[in-house]
């Protein structure tokens, strides 16, 4: 079955403790994403990836990190959380990004509470 | 700044009775404009890509339509299985902005 994984699905830690969120593909997929939800605020794009080694900073980077080493994985890295970091996260990838094949494939969400 | 902005906030309707959400966007050289459903505690499902004015797009109830500044969602006849948030969301290039989205609830 086609789809967009990540894990944890939940997680509470406290504030300063270096966490990191898992995103899976197993459809090929060029781009991938990270996306954090808040209530009111919509979607906002975290960092994204147009292949493997190629990463950029989308509209609120600031306090992430990511890594694409290899095509199916784009984990998201919190080196030292903050409570402002608390939100609703998503991964997406598509199969080319940019204008075409940019529909994407979003995966379950990790809610993440941060103490 | 890129903006998306979604109207109304929320959506109340009976099962039925027809009705528009909106999306109006301020992007510097849009290539494209979606639509996504979102049921609550799921990630975003793809509905729609709209590339230029004037384009519409169908799906079952659904019709998606995108002029120059905004885009339009029009649910025709919807069903209670239809309430859920839809997002619309601009690109350029390689980022997406999302706006906060309408909740749409059909009640039978």
């Amino acid at each position: 079955e086609a789809q967009v994984t990540q894990n944890p699905r939940y997680l509470i830690t406290v504030t300063g403790k270096k966490l990191t969120v898992t995103c899976s593909q197993n459809m090929n997929h060029e781009y991938m994403s990270w996306y954090r939800q808040d209530p009111g605020l919509g979607l906002r794009q975290i960092y994204y990836s147009m292949n493997v080694e190629v990463t950029d900073k989308g509209d609120v980077p600031e306090g992430y990190k990511v890594s694409r080493k290899e095509k199916r994985n784009f984990p998201l890295i919190l080196e030292s959380p903050s409570p402002n970091q608390t939100s609703l996260y998503f991964c997406a990838s598509s199969l080319l990004g940019g204008i075409v094949g940019n529909e994407q494939f979003f995966g379950p969400g990790t809610r993440l509470t941060v103490l | 700044e890129d903006q998306v902005t979604q109207s109304p906030e929320a959506l109340r309707l009976q099962e039925g009775e027809s009705s528009s959400l909106n999306c109006s966007y301020t992007v510097s050289g849009l290539r494209g404009l979606f639509w996504y459903r979102q049921d609550p505690g799921k990630g975003p499902e793809f509905l729609f890509t709209l590339y230029s004015a004037g384009e519409e797009k169908e799906k079952e109830r659904l019709k998606a339509t995108l002029t120059k500044k905004e885009s339009f969602l029009h649910i025709t006849a919807p069903k209670p299985e239809d309430s859920a948030t839809y997002l619309c969301a601009s690109s350029n290039d390689y980022k997406l902005s999302f706006g906060a989205g309408t909740t749409v609830t059909v009640r039978a």
